[in-house]
């Protein structure tokens, strides 16, 4: 059975560092073809990718958010992350981890993330 | 950036009835690997996205036969027939053949 959870802090200030962590299991990110997405999604708008990582370390990122963006893996303790530096008002939205293979076919629940000073 | 069009924007069925959605891509979705990856999902209300089709026209596993996609190139088209109350909520197609990954604004169906 395949899940997947994401955690954040809740709430941080402008310009600070956002780190979010997607738990997974049922898969493994070791595995040929596997990979994880991160999508966010503002309340109330619709759905905006972010980024992927892939079994090889392969990565890729939404040139939108200008250099931002840094995700990473750690297989052994199945766990994707995702870090967004210099953290603004528009970033305020619920970030979804997804594994993706030829598809996003498993989602997580979703972790609210608001930026307010 | 591919654009992905989704018309209509909202759309009101009769239970039973049959709806249909379309997804316009700005550029051909037919990857150099032979695939065409565009996908289907349902975000039900106060939920996570739901994968629906794969592959333009693969249903994903536990699907209803109801749903059904269909298309290839630019032009792709998810259909449901004898809409159910549980298939409310708003629909979004999404391309993953070039970078940046891109999703469709939504189509938000709801119950005649």
């Amino acid at each position: 059975q395949v899940t997947l959870k994401e955690s954040g802090p809740g709430i941080l200030q402008p310009s600070q560092t956002l780190s979010l962590t997607c738990t997974f299991s049922g898969f493994s990110l070791s595995t040929y073809g596997m990979g994880v997405g991160w999508i966010r999604q503002p309340s109330g708008k619709g759905l905006e990718w972010l980024a992927n990582i892939w079994w090889d370390d392969d990565k890729y990122y939404n040139p939108s958010l200008k250099n931002r963006l840094t995700i990473s893996k750690d297989t052994s303790n199945n766990q994707a992350f995702l870090k967004i530096t210099n953290v603004d008002t528009a970033d305020t939205a619920t970030y979804y981890c997804a594994r993706e293979i030829a598809a996003l076919d498993y989602w997580g629940q979703g972790v609210m993330v608001t930026v307010s000073s | 950036d591919v654009v992905m069009t989704q018309t209509p924007v909202s759309l009101s069925v009769s239970l039973g009835n049959q709806a249909s959605i379309s997804c316009r891509s700005s550029q051909s979705l037919l990857h150099s690997d032979g695939n065409t990856y565009l996908s289907w999902y349902l975000q039900k209300p106060g939920q996570s996205p739901q994968l629906l089709i794969y592959l333009a026209s693969n249903r994903f596993s536990g699907v209803s036969n109801r749903f059904s996609g269909s298309g290839s190139g630019t032009d792709f088209t998810l259909k449901i027939s004898r809409v159910e109350p549980e298939d409310l909520g708003v629909y979004y197609c999404f391309q993953h053949t070039h970078l940046p990954l891109t999703f469709g604004s939504g189509t938000k169906l709801e119950i005649k």
